[in-house]
């Protein structure tokens, strides 16, 4: 099993530009999410899902969508990036209470 | 207001010491406590579970403690190794739902040699 894989690992955009994070996992979980981690706080949950074609937000949605049209893949989207969505992006499934994270992305808004 | 507060903020330690990283947390109603590591550049993994009848728990040189009275969890590093230099996260679960963990901000730990 691969785990979770994102891709791309590191990302530089322009403010106003948009991109799609991507995420899959190949261990059948149903719940996926994603979070961003910022220096000297806590991981913050921006949008999870709880299944194929079911999305919720999380605690920071504002500039993020997302979609899940299938179990393995989990895409986020920022619609038009600002400097404040500069951050490492983690997402995660998550099966009996244990959560997997992705190696995540590091992504820089100039 | 939910919280989970850990401390030191940043330890260095020699090899072969051990240590104590600690975390607080005012989550309620809760429903388990999590420590992950995570490693300069990647996801965080998994050391410990602990729901609220368990004191202790061990994984392997990781041993993590609980006392759901003060609402306060350990996290001891025994014989350090060079390896174990990381940021250590402590994550507190609500009870009853999928989405709703709060994540401390982190001990990033030094090992030198």
């Amino acid at each position: 099993n691969a785990g979770v894989t994102q891709t791309p690992k590191f990302q530089v955009l322009k403010t106003g530009q948009s991109m799609t994070l991507q995420c899959a996992q190949d261990m059948n979980h149903e719940y996926m999410s994603w979070y961003r981690q910022d220096p000297g706080m806590g991981l913050r949950l921006i949008h999870y899902s709880v299944g194929a074609g079911i999305t919720d937000q999380g605690e920071v949605p504002n500039g993020y969508n997302v979609s899940r049209s299938t179990t393995e893949d989990f895409p986020l989207r920022l619609l038009s990036a600002a400097p404040s969505q500069t951050s490492v992006y983690f997402c995660a499934s998550r099966r009996q209470g244990e959560q997997y994270f992705g190696p995540g992305t590091r992504l820089t808004v100039t | 207001k939910n919280q989970v507060e850990q401390s030191p903020q940043s330890l260095i330690i020699l090899e072969g010491k051990n240590c104590t990283l600690q975390c607080n947390y005012t989550v309620s109603p809760f429903s388990n406590l999590r420590w992950y590591k995570q490693d300069t550049g990647r996801g965080p993994v998994s050391l410990t579970i602990m729901t609220f009848s368990e004191n202790t728990k061990s994984n392997g040189r990781y041993t993590a403690t609980l006392d759901a009275d003060t609402k306060q969890s350990s996290l001891h590093i025994t014989a350090s190794q060079l390896s174990d230099s990381a940021s250590y996260i402590c994550v507190v679960s609500f009870s009853g739902g999928y989405n709703k963990l709060i994540f401390g901000a982190g001990t990033r730990l030094a090992v030198h040699p």
